[in-house]
């Protein structure tokens, strides 16, 4: 696609609940970003992936927070167990490489609300 | 203390202004970023510099490596200029992730 991809764009959910959200990175990119931002906050790094890997999941808060990408192009953010404090706006990005050389496309993001 | 600061935190200016936007880092890094972010919107990369100066339109971005310190600038401000406006930088410690300021709101008066 011509940019990064996001959905759902808004998502309401019960406390307890599982969630997923999706990223679709631009084709060909093969360094993909998630990254959590709260109310009056810059966004904080959740999980990068380099192809099919994770190759840095050091940001993720907890073993309720899980991420794939299977084929190496769309990405799945899980939640499992939701909590109020998961409430925030995610952000995915992408970018042709991961050396940060070519810079990097967001997504608009998926709000998140736990209730 | 945070890796990545910006001040001001909140700015706002009459139409026509000068603005600067300040971001100072404490750690080495292989670029930074400059990316600006509406409300309910996602955020759009203005700049990546890792040294010298850009230049787009309104906006200028500086750096000084060895100083730390970087600067957004946008000439002759317009209304919808209004936005929040975050720093970040990359190659920390080797990493390829971004590491972000908190973020400067503008806002543009007419």
């Amino acid at each position: 696609g011509a940019g990064v991809s996001q959905t759902p764009s808004n998502k309401v959910t019960e406390k307890g609940k599982y969630v997923e959200l999706r990223c679709d990175p631009i084709s060909g990119h093969t360094a993909l970003y998630w990254y959590r931002q709260s109310l009056g906050q810059g966004p904080e790094f959740l999980i990068y992936f380099q192809g099919t890997g994770a190759a840095d999941d050091s940001g993720l808060p907890n073993d309720r927070f899980f991420a794939v990408r299977p084929e190496g192009s769309v990405s799945t953010l899980k939640i499992q167990r939701t909590e109020r404090g998961d409430s925030a706006v995610y952000l995915c990005a992408s970018s042709v490489d991961g050396f940060s050389n070519y810079g990097y496309t967001f997504g608009s993001g998926t709000r998140l609300t736990v209730v | 203390k945070n890796e990545v600061e910006q001040s001001p935190q909140n700015l706002t200016a009459q139409e026509g202004e000068f603005i600067t936007i300040n971001c100072s880092y404490s750690v080495g890094i292989s670029a930074l970023h400059w990316l600006q972010q509406h409300p309910g919107g996602g955020i759009v990369s203005l700049f990546m510099l890792s040294s010298g100066k850009k230049k787009h339109g309104r906006l200028i971005a500086t750096i000084n490596i060895q100083e730390k310190h970087s600067s957004l600038h946008i000439t002759a401000s317009h209304p919808r200029d209004s936005a929040v406006y975050i720093c970040a930088v990359s190659g920390v410690q080797g990493a390829q992730k971004l590491v972000f300021g908190q973020g400067t709101r503008l806002t543009i008066n007419p």
